[in-house]
């Protein structure tokens, strides 16, 4: 079966630009969590949906940040006014919800490496 | 807050074994994973631990004390597929996956 795809894997764009970013998790998986990674860094979390609701946004860094996901399946992730240190790789990670108490391992795309020049 | 420290860098030989340290200070404890990460690539779940002992998988096995705040993940008869970097991650009281910096292994011929 397909794992969590995201696109563009890559995407170049100038400082003040806006841009967006695709997740598609995988089939079935109702959670679904944004995170982004510098270069020597272990992922940072920004935002956890559950369904169609944002149900954590507490780790994006700032209002230019912002995501959604209209029908609880594919998700987008938008940067209003990008920076240059908003350069980083940004990764999708879905999980499967079994609505007890178990943590279900998150499976993670192999994201989109985010550069502003 | 949440702080997970692991070492930065290890090196081992091809066929040897290596242990990669964790050590958490979190808002509670609900789990730690283990994730191997290759260079340009997603992070892949390898190992889970929520109650203390040994979880064996294969050639890798990964270790939890949760009165030291203590994990480890251990490599045997490592191969040169391995070189990769290491991720150690806690879920505290928030739920939410908080990662270390993660190891990176070298595996030598």
């Amino acid at each position: 079966g397909a794992g969590v795809s995201q696109t563009p894997s890559n995407k170049v764009t100038e400082k003040g630009k806006y841009v967006e970013l695709r997740c598609d998790p995988i089939s079935g998986h109702t959670a679904l969590y944004w995170y982004r990674q510098s270069l020597g860094q272990g992922p940072e979390f920004l935002i956890y949906f559950q369904g169609t609701g944002a149900a954590d946004d507490s780790g994006l860094p700032n209002d230019r940040f912002f995501a959604v996901r209209p029908e609880g399946s594919v998700s987008t992730l938008k940067i209003q006014r990008t920076e240059r240190g908003d350069s980083a790789v940004y990764l999708c990670a879905s999980s499967y919800d079994d609505g007890g108490d178990s943590n279900q391992p998150q499976h993670f795309g192999d994201g989109t490496r985010l550069s502003i020049l | 807050g949440q702080n997970i420290d692991q070492p930065t860098e290890m090196t081992a030989t091809e066929g040897a074994i290596v242990q990669i340290n964790c050590t958490y200070q979190t808002s509670g404890f609900n789990g730690l994973f283990w994730y191997q990460q290759h260079a340009g690539e997603a992070p892949t779940f390898l190992s889970y631990n929520v109650l203390d002992g040994l979880e064996e998988k294969g050639r890798f096995s990964s270790f939890l004390s949760r009165s030291k705040g203590y994990s480890y993940l251990l490599l045997k008869e490592l191969q040169m597929k391995d070189s990769a970097s290491y991720l150690c991650a806690v879920i505290g009281n928030d739920y939410k996956l908080s990662f270390g910096a993660g190891t990176t292994v070298t595996v030598r011929a």
